[in-house]
């Protein structure tokens, strides 16, 4: 089965930038595109935006656009979402999901990004 | 963007009720509707899909019904380890924006 392995915790300060990453295995990687959803402290998800690792093309949430950058290593099966300019607000859990025709099957198991002065 | 609005926002409910969620998309999103569990600490797990069609390994208490804009998960008869925060999500968009409802949370009595 699908398995996301993603990157650990990361602290950053303010205006910097934090890449994740999300390692796949068990399926084909570049047939699935890979999907970067966040959850603050407390709050809902929220759906950032998405990669289709065989075109390598993206889409990503308005508030977004700018400051999401979704790349990928398809000699390693990963997938990657930096993120620039961070500020508090952005301190959240990030998963990777993949997408399985019309919805999410399968997701790794989030990484906590701190942002703190 | 296609909005996603979700009722009620929690619920506290006893072993054995049937609980019901709702969930309204902001336009016509035909059946591209998909329900998540999520637990404490853990990512979410998709519950169903297509608006009514049930993940492999998800108990048949669970049931996913509606059409348009108008959708609901019901749960028969409520288990202990059914806790936890249940999402819908759109995935309607041409530009694969698929988003979330608010959520909500269901406790256990």
């Amino acid at each position: 089965q699908a398995l996301l392995e993603q990157s650990g915790a990361e602290v950053k300060k303010p205006g910097a930038s934090v890449k994740v990453s999300c390692k796949t295995s068990g399926y084909t990687f570049t047939n699935h595109d890979i999907n970067w959803v966040r959850q603050a402290p407390g709050q809902g998800l929220e759906w950032m935006g998405w990669m289709n690792p065989n075109s390598d093309y993206t889409g990503s949430a308005r508030k977004f656009q700018g400051r999401l950058t979704m790349t990928r290593n398809t000699s390693i099966s990963t997938a990657y979402m930096e993120l620039s300019g961070l500020r508090l607000e952005d301190s959240a859990v990030y998963f990777c999901a993949r997408r399985l025709a019309y919805w999410f099957d399968s997701w790794g198991q989030g990484t906590l990004v701190t942002v703190s002065s | 963007d296609i909005e996603m609005t979700q009722s009620p926002s929690s619920l506290s409910a006893s072993i054995g009720d049937r609980v019901t969620i709702t969930c309204r998309a902001s336009r016509d999103i035909s059946t591209f509707l998909n329900w998540y569990q999520q637990k404490p600490g853990k990512a979410p797990k998709l519950v169903i899909y297509g608006a009514s069609t049930l993940q492999g390994g998800v108990p048949s208490r669970f049931s996913g019904s509606g059409s348009g804009t108008d959708f609901t998960l019901l749960i028969s008869r409520l288990q202990p380890e059914d806790f936890g925060t249940y999402y819908c999500q759109q995935s309607y968009s041409s530009t694969f924006r698929y988003t979330f409802g608010q959520g909500t949370k269901l406790e256990i009595k």
